[in-house]
């Protein structure tokens, strides 16, 4: 069964760091770039970053560019993200999901809370 | 950045009855390699997202026909000929011509009459 699974997602304090993993199986990993993205509470999607399958092309979003680091390890099956300098407004829930220009798997999410 | 802009934000359908949603583009989605970046998904009460239509027009694998993607450039169309229960939750709208940043519309919520 094609999945993707997240974890590490928790409660942080603002200026905080948080390192999230996303598990591929049933698929080959290496073959696709992948994508986080986010859902504040209440709110609408919003896309944080990409990397290529290779890891060669990486983006992010303005709002998380310079604080949030993307990166994969295909030989584990894994995707990253580096969460640091966290905010208030980085709390919501967080997916990885695949790209094949559409997103067409997508992970269960992991929550992330930004709090004192 | 690209902005999407989808219409309604929300819309109460009868069973049995259609739906449209409207999503606008504020640059052309067609790409120089005849692709048109345009995605719908849907996102039932407490799950995840999940893929409905690719490139504005092809349903994706396992998807009801009743639903289709149409549109061209700017102005895109879901609709929904036969609504049905399980069909509630909010849709998107998605381009990845440009990134960054990909960008989602506001996303339109579907409820059962």
């Amino acid at each position: 069964e094609v999945q993707l699974v997240e974890s590490g997602g928790g409660l942080v304090q603002p200026g905080g760091s948080l390192r999230l993993s996303c598990a591929a199986s049933g698929f080959t990993f290496s073959s696709y770039s992948m994508n986080w993205v986010r859902q504040a509470p209440g709110k609408g999607l919003e896309w944080v970053s990409y990397i290529s399958s290779s890891s060669s092309t990486i983006y992010y979003a303005d709002s998380v560019k310079g604080r949030f680091t993307i990166s994969r390890d295909n030989a584990k099956n894994s995707l990253y993200l580096q969460m640091n300098s966290l905010r208030d407004e980085d709390t919501a829930v967080y997916y990885c999901a695949r790209d094949q220009d559409a997103f067409d798997i997508w992970g269960q999410g992991t929550m992330v809370t930004v709090s004192s | 950045d690209i902005v999407m802009t989808q219409t309604p934000l929300s819309l109460s359908v009868t069973p049995g009855q259609p739906a449209s949603i409207s999503c606008k583009s504020s640059q052309s989605l067609l790409h120089s390699d005849g692709k048109t970046y345009l995605y719908w998904y849907l996102q039932k009460p407490g799950q995840s997202p999940q893929l409905l239509i690719y490139e504005v027009s092809n349903r994706f694998s396992g998807v009801p026909d009743r639903f289709s993607g149409s549109g061209s450039g700017t102005d895109f169309t879901l609709k929904i000929s036969r609504v049905e229960a399980e069909d509630v939750g909010v849709y998107y709208c998605m381009q990845s011509i440009q990134l960054p940043p990909i960008t989602f519309g506001q996303g339109t919520r579907l409820e059962i009459k």
